[in-house]
C-alpha cells in the first residue's frame, strides 16, 4: 500500500520560505509516476501548487511558479516543496500525493494526511 | 483561481439522488478526463471517480461520474448519511505549460 506522510514547520514567518517534504512509502519513486503538492487554505478549495516526476522533471502552477521549487530524492523515496516569499495568503492544510499521467487522464490516487502550515510572525 | 465551477451546496434525504455538476472550457474538461474527489470533514481528498466514470477499488457503484462536452456531472444515488462531504472535481488545463486545476468545491448535506 502506497503512503505518503508531509513533515516541516508548522509556522512560518512572513517573508521567509516554507519547507516541507514527503516521505513516500510502498513505492519507489525511482519506478515511475508523477508526484505533486496541493494546498487547501483553511475553510476554502483545493490548489495544486506543482508537481514533479522521478527524472526531475517538474510542472508548476502559473500563479506561484515564481516562488516554488518542488525537488525529489530517490535515494530518500521523497520529495520536497520550497515556497519563498511567504505570506499570510500561504497559511494553508499542505497535501502531498501520488498523480496518475497518461494521454489526457490526470488524477492524484494517494494523498498524505495534510499538514497545516501557518504564516505568521 | 478555480477554473471550474461548482454549485457551493446540494442536499438530499438519506435514499435520494444527489447531482453535482461541474462546468469547465475546451483547455480542461473538453480536451481532458474529469476526476472526482470526497472530502470528509477534517481528512484528506480521497479519489472517487477517475476518467470520467471509472470507480478505484473500494468506491461503491452508487457513485458515478460521466462527461460531456466542457461539464461534467458525479451522481449519488441512495444518498448515505456518511456521503455528507465536500466534493471536488478536478482536471488537467492545457492553457499555459499545462496545469491541474479544482473545481470551488459542493458541500453535500444529508437531511
Amino acid at each position: 500500500q502506497v503512503q505518503l506522510q508531509e513533515s516541516g514547520p508548522g509556522l512560518v514567518k512572513p517573508s521567509e520560505t516554507l519547507s516541507l517534504t514527503c516521505a513516500v512509502s510502498g513505492y519507489s519513486i525511482s519506478s515511475g509516476y508523477y508526484w505533486g503538492w496541493i494546498r487547501q487554505p483553511p475553510g476554502k478549495g483545493l490548489e495544486w501548487i506543482g508537481s514533479i516526476y522521478h527524472s526531475g522533471s517538474t510542472y508548476y502552477n502559473p500563479s506561484l511558479k515564481s516562488r516554488v521549487t518542488i525537488s525529489v530524492d530517490t535515494s530518500k523515496n521523497q520529495f520536497s516543496l520550497k515556497l519563498s516569499s511567504v505570506t499570510a495568503a500561504d497559511t494553508a492544510v499542505y497535501y502531498c500525493a501520488r498523480l496518475v499521467r497518461a494521454s489526457g487522464t490526470y488524477y492524484f490516487d494517494y494523498w498524505g494526511q495534510g499538514t497545516l502550515v501557518t504564516v505568521s510572525s | 483561481q478555480s477554473v471550474l465551477t461548482q454549485p457551493p451546496s446540494a442536499s438530499g434525504t438519506p435514499g435520494q439522488r444527489v447531482t453535482i455538476s461541474c462546468s469547465g472550457s475546451s483547455s480542461n474538461i473538453g480536451s481532458n478526463t474529469v476526476n472526482w474527489y470526497q472530502q470528509l470533514p477534517g481528512t484528506a481528498p480521497k479519489l472517487l471517480i477517475y476518467s470520467n466514470n471509472q470507480r478505484p477499488s473500494g468506491v461503491p457503484d452508487r457513485f458515478s461520474g460521466s462527461k460531456s462536452g466542457t461539464s461534467a456531472s458525479l451522481a449519488i444515488s441512495g444518498l448515505q448519511s456518511e456521503d455528507e462531504a465536500d466534493y471536488y472535481c478536478a482536471a488537467w488545463d492545457d492553457s499555459l505549460n499545462g496545469l491541474y486545476v479544482f473545481g470551488t468545491g459542493t458541500k453535500v448535506t444529508v437531511l
